[in-house]
C-alpha cells in the first residue's frame, strides 16, 4: 500500500530555534499534502493544506509565519516551525492525497507523525 | 462547521467482549466516513472507510455502519483482543464548498482491552 514517511519522528529542541519536518510520499505522488496538529487526548486538527507549486492554504488562527510550509514536489512538503516555543509543543502528523488512486478517488495516507518537545 | 464527537471517551474491557463504539457528526453532506486506529505516539491506520452512499463495511472483526441522514457511524469490534487495545478514531471528510476534501476528526475513543 502507499507509504508515507515524516522525518524526524522526535525531535527536542531549545525555545527559540526553528525546527523543519519533512512529510515524504513514498511510492505515489501527492500534490495536496495536509498537516495536522495533535495535543495530548485532543483530536488532529487541521492546520494548512499544502500545494505542490503554491502557497500553502492555512486554516483560521493558524500563524502562517510561524509554522511555514514548502511543497516543492510532488513527493515532499516541509513544515518548518520558527522561533519555537514550549507551546508548541505537539504531535505534527502529515497526510498525503494520492493523485492516482481510482479505488477511492483522493484517498490521503498519513504519516507516522513527529513529537515535537520545545525546551 | 462540521464537529465530530465521539463516545465513549475511553473504554475498558476483558478480552472477549463485543464492542460499540459510537460516532456522531453535525453535517450530513459528507463524502465519507472513515474510522482509524491510533496507538501510543504514532500515527494513524485506517481501518474502515464508508461512502456516503454506502450503509456499512466489514473487515474481519470490524464492522462499521454509517446512518448519513441522523449523521452517526457506529464502529463495532466482535470478540476483542488485548492487541485491539488502542485510540479509535472517527473522521468524515466534506463533500462541497469550503468543506470539500477536508477530514474533520473527533477527539477518539481510547480502548484499553485486558486479558
Amino acid at each position: 500500500g502507499a507509504v508515507v514517511s515524516q522525518h524526524p519522528s522526535r525531535v527536542i529542541c531549545k525555545s527559540g530555534t526553528s525546527v523543519k519536518i519533512e512529510c515524504r510520499s513514498l511510492d505515489f505522488q501527492a500534490t495536496t499534502m495536509f498537516w495536522y496538529r495533535q495535543f495530548p487526548k485532543q483530536s488532529l486538527m487541521l492546520m494548512a493544506t499544502s500545494n505542490e507549486g503554491s502557497k500553502a492554504t492555512y486554516e483560521q488562527g493558524v500563524e502562517k509565519d510561524k509554522f511555514l510550509i514548502n511543497h516543492a514536489s510532488l513527493t515532499l512538503s516541509t513544515l518548518t516551525v520558527t522561533s519555537a516555543h514550549p507551546e508548541d509543543s505537539s504531535f505534527y502528523i502529515c497526510s498525503a492525497r494520492d493523485d492516482g488512486s481510482t479505488v477511492v478517488p483522493d484517498t490521503q495516507y498519513f504519516g507516522p507523525g513527529t513529537r515535537l518537545t520545545v525546551l | 462547521k462540521q464537529e465530530v464527537t465521539q463516545i465513549p471517551a475511553a473504554l475498558s474491557v476483558p478480552e472477549g467482549e463485543n464492542l460499540v463504539l459510537n460516532c456522531s457528526f453535525t453535517d450530513s453532506a459528507i463524502y465519507n466516513l472513515q474510522w482509524f486506529r491510533q496507538d501510543p505516539g504514532k500515527g494513524l491506520t485506517s481501518l474502515l472507510l464508508i461512502q456516503s452512499s454506502q450503509r456499512e463495511q466489514t473487515s474481519g472483526r470490524l464492522n462499521a455502519s454509517l446512518d448519513k441522514s441522523s449523521g452517526r457511524s457506529t464502529l463495532y469490534i466482535a470478540a476483542s483482543q488485548p492487541g485491539d487495545s488502542a485510540t479509535y478514531l472517527c473522521a468524515v471528510r466534506g463533500d462541497r464548498g469550503s468543506t470539500l476534501g477536508r477530514l474533520y476528526f473527533g477527539r477518539g475513543t481510547q480502548l484499553t482491552v485486558w486479558p
